[in-house]
This record gives C-alpha cells, sequence and structure tokens, in this order.
C-alpha cells in the first residue's frame, strides 16, 4: 500500500510564530485531505488538496503531486490550533482508501 | 443531518462483552469508512461501505469485529468478546462520492466513539 510520512512528528511553537508541516507519500495520488484533530478527538477538515495550493485565513496549503508531497503552513499561530495534524491520500486506480500518515503534534504556547 | 453523528462516545466495557457502535452519516452520503485510532497513532482503516454494500472488510483486525449498513444510511460496528487490545476511538467518515478508478471526494468524520475495555 502507499507509505505516508509526516514531519516533523512534534512541535513546539510559542504564539505568533509560523510553522510548515510536510507531507511525504511514496505513490501518485488522486486525493490529499489535511485534518485538525482537536483536543477532543474530532477530526476537523483543513483542505481538500490533491493539487496545487490553498488558503484560509492563516492556514494554507499547496500540494505538489508530481513529487509527491504536500505541505501545510500555519502563520500567527494561536493556542487554538494545538493538536495534531493529518495527512491523508488516496491512490488512484487501486485501493481506494484514505490511508493516513501518523500525524505532526503541534503544541503552541501562550 | 448536519455532520456525522457516532454513538456512543464513550463506552467502558468489561472484558468479554459485546459492544455495538453506532454512525449515522451526513444524509446522502454514499461512502462509509470506519477507522481505529490508537492512542498516539494515526487512524487505521477498517471497513469501506459503498451503500449498503461492504466493499472492503480488510482492515478488520479479527472475526470478532463486525460492522454492516443495511439500509445503506446508518451503519454499526459491532465487537464481540472485547479484549483489552480493542481499547482505541474508532471513528467513522462518510463521503459524498463513491471510490473506485476515477472517483474520490472529500472526508467528513464523527467525532468518534472511544472504547475502553477492563
Amino acid at each position: 500500500g502507499i507509505q505516508v510520512e509526516q514531519s516533523p512528528p512534534d512541535l513546539i511553537l510559542q504564539e505568533g510564530a509560523n510553522s510548515t508541516l510536510r507531507c511525504n507519500f511514496s505513490d501518485s495520488v488522486n486525493n490529499l485531505q489535511w485534518f485538525h484533530q482537536n483536543p477532543w478527538g474530532q477530526l476537523i477538515n483543513l483542505f481538500y488538496i490533491p493539487s496545487g495550493t490553498k488558503q484560509n485565513g492563516r492556514l494554507s496549503a499547496t500540494t505538489v503531486a508530481t513529487e509527491r508531497y504536500s505541505l501545510l503552513y500555519i502563520s500567527s499561530s494561536q493556542t487554538t490550533d494545538s493538536g495534531v495534524y493529518f495527512c491523508a491520500v488516496e491512490k488512484p486506480g487501486g485501493s481506494y482508501i484514505p490511508t493516513f500518515g501518523r500525524g505532526t503534534s503541534l503544541i503552541v504556547h501562550p | 443531518g448536519a455532520g456525522v453523528s457516532q454513538s456512543p462516545r464513550y463506552k467502558v466495557a468489561k472484558r468479554g462483552q459485546d459492544v455495538a457502535l453506532r454512525c449515522d452519516p451526513i444524509s446522502g452520503h454514499v461512502s462509509l469508512f470506519w477507522y481505529q485510532q490508537a492512542l498516539g497513532q494515526g487512524p487505521e482503516f477498517l471497513t469501506y461501505f459503498q451503500n449498503e454494500a461492504q466493499l472492503d472488510k480488510s482492515g478488520l483486525p479479527s472475526d470478532r469485529f463486525f460492522a454492516e449498513r443495511p439500509e445503506g444510511s446508518v451503519s454499526t460496528l459491532k465487537i464481540q468478546r472485547t479484549q483489552q487490545e480493542d481499547s482505541a476511538v474508532y471513528l467513522c467518515a462518510s463521503s459524498l462520492t463513491t471510490r473506485g478508478r476515477e472517483y474520490t471526494g472529500e472526508l467528513f468524520f464523527g467525532e468518534g466513539s472511544r472504547l475502553t475495555v477492563l
């Protein structure tokens, strides 16, 4: 199956700092999503981004499908950004099961 | 409903008990997935439904796990004779589109059911 690697595994920031989270995948994909898992465990959709760049407020994401990676940018981080960030990918033409990475755990201190 | 709804949110079971976890997907969503998430890990696939058909159950860890979606809407994940290693959060997700060679789509998750087996 497709392999998904996220880095860094852990990240600690001071409020107001910027950060970049990375998701590498081992094969071509036709779907990539970024999620934020809040402290209560719910996975919140951030971006549906199989390719290209999207922005939503302080967050933006870029997927370069040909090079098999995606980046999630968080600017001017806030304490409410704390939690675990996951990417999930789907491979076309084979298994269509969304496969998750192990996540990046982010702590933002006030 | 507005989102994916799961119940119960929390379940404590004694080892050997049977449990049933319910998922009510977003109305009209064709695809439904169950995932298991252990502490500190990413969600791991369990099973996939397209409408009422269970198209993939390759992720179910043992024959004690059983899932159904008889009318193509609500789904139930049943775990028989629970063991301590079954303790995890069970996540349900739905998606508007089918899955396959050409189709994909955005996943929406419920809040999960946290199972603790004593």
